[in-house]
């Protein structure tokens, strides 16, 4: 069974900072892995995804995360942290060939100044 | 192209009331449908899914239902709400020529 561990439900930083929200999957095939972002009241919007090919994958905003299937992660990154990041993340999960798409409890940023 | 529609965007309902909330998808043909549920701190819950008109999946035992009574429109019931029923349900869709789904606004629904 397919299934995603966040780390961390509420992760702050500083605006310029850093940013590392963490992704861990369960799957017995190689999956499909996503990150979402949602801000409040709205749905949910895609920030970016892994398929096949290349284990570093680019999205909007300046995200980007790494596949490392031996580390089963797929953690989120960003160099710096603007205001406008404030947001729940969500890590979701599809086999493929599999109908379900898993998330993760999701992980709510904050950005102060 | 495609585009998904969710109604209303907020809901209030007495406890023992029924419910129905509509997703209808646009501009695409047989995709897979799903119900989230997301109450307060707990995540994205997978409600039900569909590959296809009639065809639902079950994912947790609960007070709602969901029927597909055509390709792209996708609907979650309920003949008596429970207060443990409020939250933001999201439909979502996807097809085997994306890898990703895409998700409606959202409907809040606030029992009371």
């Amino acid at each position: 069974a397919q299934s995603v561990t966040q780390l961390g439900s509420h992760v702050s930083v500083s605006e310029g900072a850093l940013v590392l929200l963490r992704c861990n999957y369960s799957s017995s095939v190689p999956p499909y892995l996503f990150w979402y972002v949602q801000y409040p009241n709205q749905g949910l919007q895609l920030l970016l995804k892994y398929t096949t090919g290349a284990t570093l994958v680019k999205g909007i905003n300046g995200f980007e995360a790494e596949f490392k299937k031996s580390e089963t992660s797929f953690h989120l990154t960003k160099p710096s942290a603007h205001m406008s990041d404030a947001a729940e993340y969500f890590c979701a999960v599809r086999t493929h060939g599999y109908n379900k798409l898993i998330f993760g409890a999701g992980t709510r940023l904050a950005v102060h100044p | 192209s495609q585009t998904i529609h969710q109604w209303p965007a907020t809901l209030v309902q007495p406890v023992g009331s029924p419910l129905s909330l509509e997703c209808t998808v646009e501009g695409t043909s047989n995709p897979n449908l799903y119900w989230y549920r997301q109450a307060a701190g707990r995540g994205l819950q997978l409600l039900f899914y569909s590959v296809g008109i009639g065809q639902i999946s079950s994912e947790v035992p609960q007070n709602l239902s969901a029927s597909r009574p055509q390709d792209r429109q996708f609907i979650l019931s309920s003949k008596k709400l429970l207060l443990s029923d409020s939250g933001f349900y999201l439909c979502a869709w996807y097809t085997a020529l994306n890898t990703e789904a895409f998700f409606g606004q959202g409907t809040r629904l606030t029992v009371v």
